[in-house]
């Protein structure tokens, strides 16, 4: 199963807004609610940003906001901020206890 | 506070083998389903295996099917990932992480365990 797809970058300015997609098929994220996002700074472990596509885990600013349309899965950072400046990553779903991540994305900010 | 701590990672000869471990703390581990992630240099997370929270069910990416093994040891808060035949592309950071029941959602990770298989 190919990894989910994933812009390579994105960049925004402090105060902006930016959204980073993450395409799938029918097999995974078209099929479960069950997208999550990862935050990834160099040298560190991956942090969990949302799950179940839209819900936050607590002490997750609500700069962070997730949503899903058919196959495809967005994160939303608003209010940029420098230390936003990061790797984010999409994970799915994909059946039989089994989880697909997407190539990642780099922020620049 | 949740704590998962890697080790036994290191340099390998293709074909060879290796027993990473993952020492758990801060919650109650019998209780929660375990993955293994990895990430190859300079590259992408790819997941590897989740096993239930009473080892009784396992799950592997298809690339490692028949080669790793995990486990784990609910006395000793602990969870093992078996790997043999190594191969180059093997050669990645092994996390540990806590999943939900079914494994729909990595909350809480390791810092990882670099395994590097080269002749």
């Amino acid at each position: 199963q190919s990894a989910l797809t994933q812009p390579r970058s994105v960049s925004g300015s402090p105060g902006q807004s930016v959204t980073i997609s993450c395409n799938g098929t029918n097999t995974d994220v078209g099929a479960y609610n069950f997208v999550s996002w990862y935050q990834q700074f160099p040298g560190k472990a991956p942090k969990l940003l949302i799950f179940d596509v839209y819900k936050r885990p607590s002490g997750v600013p609500d700069r962070f906001s997730g949503s899903k349309s058919g196959t495809t899965a967005s994160l939303t950072i608003s209010g940029l901020e420098a230390e936003d400046e990061a790797d984010y990553y999409c994970c799915s779903y994909a059946g039989v206890y089994s989880g697909i991540f997407g190539g990642g994305t780099k922020l620049a900010v | 506070e949740v704590q998962l701590v890697e080790s036994g990672g290191g340099l390998v000869q293709p074909g060879g083998s290796l027993r990473l471990s993952c020492a758990a703390s801060g919650f109650s581990f019998k209780n929660y389903w375990m993955t293994w992630v990895r990430q190859a240099p300079g590259k992408g997370l790819e997941w590897v295996a989740n096993i239930k929270y009473d080892g009784n069910e396992k799950f592997y990416v298809t690339s490692v099917k028949g080669r790793f093994t995990i486990s784990r040891d609910n006395a000793k808060n602990s969870l093992y990932l078996q790997l043999t035949n190594l191969r180059p592309e093997d050669t990645a950071l092994y996390y540990c992480a806590r999943t939900t029941t079914g494994a729909t959602f990595f909350d809480s990770w390791g810092q990882g365990s670099l395994v590097t298989v080269s002749s």
